[in-house]
């Protein structure tokens, strides 16, 4: 199973609410990343995790807050965002480090109103 | 700031023409991996070549890399309307975890 999956596909949320966005492998991957795409550009890394530990934080607004409960899942929790932060939020997962390739899911689209 | 610069930014061919997509990076880097996403959706890994590679294919694809001129290309043979998405390549030059996008290149296959 090369699939990595996320939930929700699309969202729409208000400046004052609390969300999160799931994140899901089980290639037994330990390298688990969060991406911020916006229209027309490249994805962008906000953050990485290795064996579940937080290790590359993009210097990321703490309005985004990551989790990684166990090696399987990943999640973005969110709060108090802004409209700018709409975009695509991708996920991946890959062997430990970029010298293997990663495994994009689909992505959730985030609307901020 | 971005470590990859593509051009073209967008290229639009017939269907069954040959498509080639450049990237230039400014640093040394271990690997160089190539992308395609279709239109709002998550990224398919293509290819991975490393430093000491020069060439390699997979089925219609055929990347090269030069290190003396810190760049890569993608050429899709006999191109087909499916083909039509964006192409990033990424290149580990932030690290050993810290895959960095070009900018892409937006290819159309038109029928």
């Amino acid at each position: 199973d090369t699939e990595v999956t996320q939930t929700p596909k699309h969202l729409v949320m208000g400046m004052t609410n609390k969300k999160s966005l799931k994140c899901e492998q089980h290639m037994g991957h330990r390298a688990m990343y969060w991406y911020k795409q916006k229209a027309k550009k490249p994805p962008e890394l906000m953050f990485v995790y290795s064996y579940e530990k937080l290790s590359i934080n993009e210097s990321v607004p703490s309005r985004f807050s990551p989790e990684c409960p166990n090696s399987s899942l990943l999640n973005l929790h969110l709060h108090a965002l802004q409209p700018e932060d709409s975009a695509l939020y991708l996920c991946a997962s890959s062997q430990l480090t970029t010298q293997e390739t990663q495994y994009f899911g689909p992505g959730t689209r985030l609307l901020v109103l | 700031s971005q470590q990859g610069e593509e051009d073209p930014q967008a290229l639009s061919i017939q269907e069954g023409e040959n498509a080639t997509m450049n990237c230039s990076y400014k640093t040394s880097i271990n690997n160089l991996q190539w992308y395609r996403q279709n239109s709002g959706r998550g990224l398919v890994h293509l290819i991975l070549i490393r430093s000491n590679e020069r060439e390699k294919h997979s089925g219609r694809l055929r990347v090269t890399l030069d290190t003396s001129k810190k760049s890569s290309s993608l050429l899709i043979t006999a191109s087909r309307a499916a083909d039509t998405a964006s192409y990033f390549c990424a290149t580990d030059w932030g690290g050993a975890q810290k895959l960095v996008f070009g900018q892409g290149t937006r290819l159309t296959i038109n029928p």
